[in-house]
């Protein structure tokens, strides 16, 4: 079976320009997660879906970040416009509706901001 | 929000020792996974185990939720098995967000 599956892997962008993170959950799931990783802060979590509709986005850092999740095998998370201080691994994670089941990672974007 | 404290931070192993890793957490939960971090930075399950024992192969892991820590255990270690292990809770069933502990960052050498 297909995990989660993200893209791009690595990611190489200006300061300033637009950056999109694109994220396909297991198919059958119906929450999806979007966490980063950086050396000061760990694995934290910026937002989450339950069944297409944002649940949580209290970790999303400010207004140039956004998320969507327009059907039930598509995510993405946008930066507009992208710092330098955004540079971090992006994961995407699901899981399904029934419980007792564990969260499933990607294997998240690398995004580096010169 | 909930806080989550691993340790040791810092782990070097003879290949073929044992090892025991621990999480403490500060407040109830009905979620708890264990995570291997490999050298290319893959996030991978090793346990769901809000509560009791399971065993996959060299790995076994326990929880008490009662008094709030988990164990993850590495018996016979394997160079494999250097990399971050992170644990991770949350409140809410599966559809809920994972709060990550800082890691044990585990060297196993020759």
């Amino acid at each position: 079976d297909a995990g989660v599956i993200q893209s791009p892997r690595h990611e190489v962008t200006e300061m300033g320009q637009e950056v999109t993170l694109r994220c396909k959950p297991i198919s059958g799931h119906n929450s999806l997660f979007w966490y980063r990783q950086t050396m000061m802060r760990g694995l934290e979590l910026l937002i989450y879906f339950n069944n297409n509709v944002p649940i949580d986005d209290s970790g999303m850092p400010e207004d140039r970040f956004s998320a969507k999740m327009p059907n039930a095998s598509f995510s993405t998370l946008k930066i507009q416009p992208s710092e330098p201080r955004d540079s971090a691994v992006y994961f995407c994670a699901s899981s399904p509706p029934t419980s007792n089941q564990p969260q499933h990672f990607g294997d998240g974007t690398r995004l580096s901001i010169l | 929000g909930i806080q989550v404290e691993q340790s040791p931070p810092d782990l070097i192993l003879q290949e073929g020792a044992n090892s025991t890793l621990r999480c403490n957490f500060s407040d109830s939960v009905n979620n708890l996974q264990w995570f291997h971090q490999n050298p290319w930075g893959q996030l991978i399950n090793l346990f769901y185990i809000p509560s009791g024992t399971k065993q996959n192969g060299r790995l076994s892991a326990t929880t008490v939720a009662t008094e709030r820590y988990s164990l993850l255990y590495i018996s016979s270690s394997q160079t494999t098995d250097s990399g971050v292990y992170f644990c991770a809770v949350g409140r809410g069933g599966t559809a809920s967000k994972l709060t990550f502990g800082t890691g044990t960052r585990l060297q196993v050498t020759l």
